[in-house]
């Protein structure tokens, strides 16, 4: 199957600094990539749409100048954390739209996440 | 309310037993439902796939789908120690708005 990877699976950071997390489709062109967040026991909450060359779309209550989004290639999309706190601290994973044969709609295939946390 | 409601579980079952994780919905829109599977600390990998109302099968899996109640199920046979994870129930009117149950966090017991 397709493969995401996501990078760094982990980091540590003090408060105020700035953290980037690079999600790359390993063998498939993405049109799209997702952001999402996952507090512990919890599901995924979509942060952000990101198509490639456009400004992504954020989600209700997302902070666009807090979470910064470039998806500048049809294979990779950063996400950075600017001036991250300690309510930052959380795991962020990314997602990538393949089209499924015969369809309008895309198989999502998951990085494998990244935690951070922020002292 | 919820778009989507999942009971958080945790379902804990003896090896061999069916699993029956279901999800409920409010938005009629939906017509693509997918089953993650989620390890502990890993991103979700997709189980099934259904478009609109039906059955599918796949191995010892099988998603249904009833528009009519705004009701998924994820039947697993057999179940073995392996299949121990969280499971994600997720839809979508298109592919760019989908929405994601709490999760079911399964335990199967040698």
């Amino acid at each position: 199957g397709a493969v995401v990877s996501q990078h760094p699976s982990w980091v540590i950071c003090k408060s105020g600094t700035s953290v980037k997390i690079e999600c790359r489709s390993l063998d498939f062109q993405a049109t799209t990539m997702f952001w999402y967040r996952q507090f512990p026991k919890q599901s995924l909450m979509l942060m952000a749409t990101s198509n490639e060359g456009s400004k992504a779309t954020y989600e209700q209550g997302v902070e666009k100048d807090k979470f910064l989004i470039n998806h500048a290639s049809l294979t990779l999309s950063t996400l950075t954390v600017t001036s991250a706190h300690p309510e930052d601290s959380s795991f962020y994973i990314c997602s990538a739209s393949s089209l499924l044969a015969g369809t309008n709609t895309g198989e999502l295939f998951f990085g494998e996440g990244s935690r951070l946390t922020v002292l | 309310q919820k778009e989507v409601e999942q009971d958080p579980g945790p379902l804990s079952v003896p090896e061999g037993a069916i699993v029956s994780l279901n999800c409920t919905y409010s938005n009629s829109a939906f017509q693509y439902f997918m089953w993650y599977r989620q390890y502990s600390r890993k991103g979700p990998e997709l189980l099934m796939y259904t478009y609109s109302s039906g059955n599918k099968e796949d191995g010892r899996f099988t998603a249904q789908v009833d528009k009519s109640s705004k009701y998924i199920s994820l039947f697993i046979r057999d179940s073995q120690p392996s299949d121990s994870a969280t499971y994600l129930c997720a839809m979508s009117a298109s592919n760019n708005d989908m929405r994601f149950g709490a999760g079911t966090r399964l335990t199967v017991k040698p």
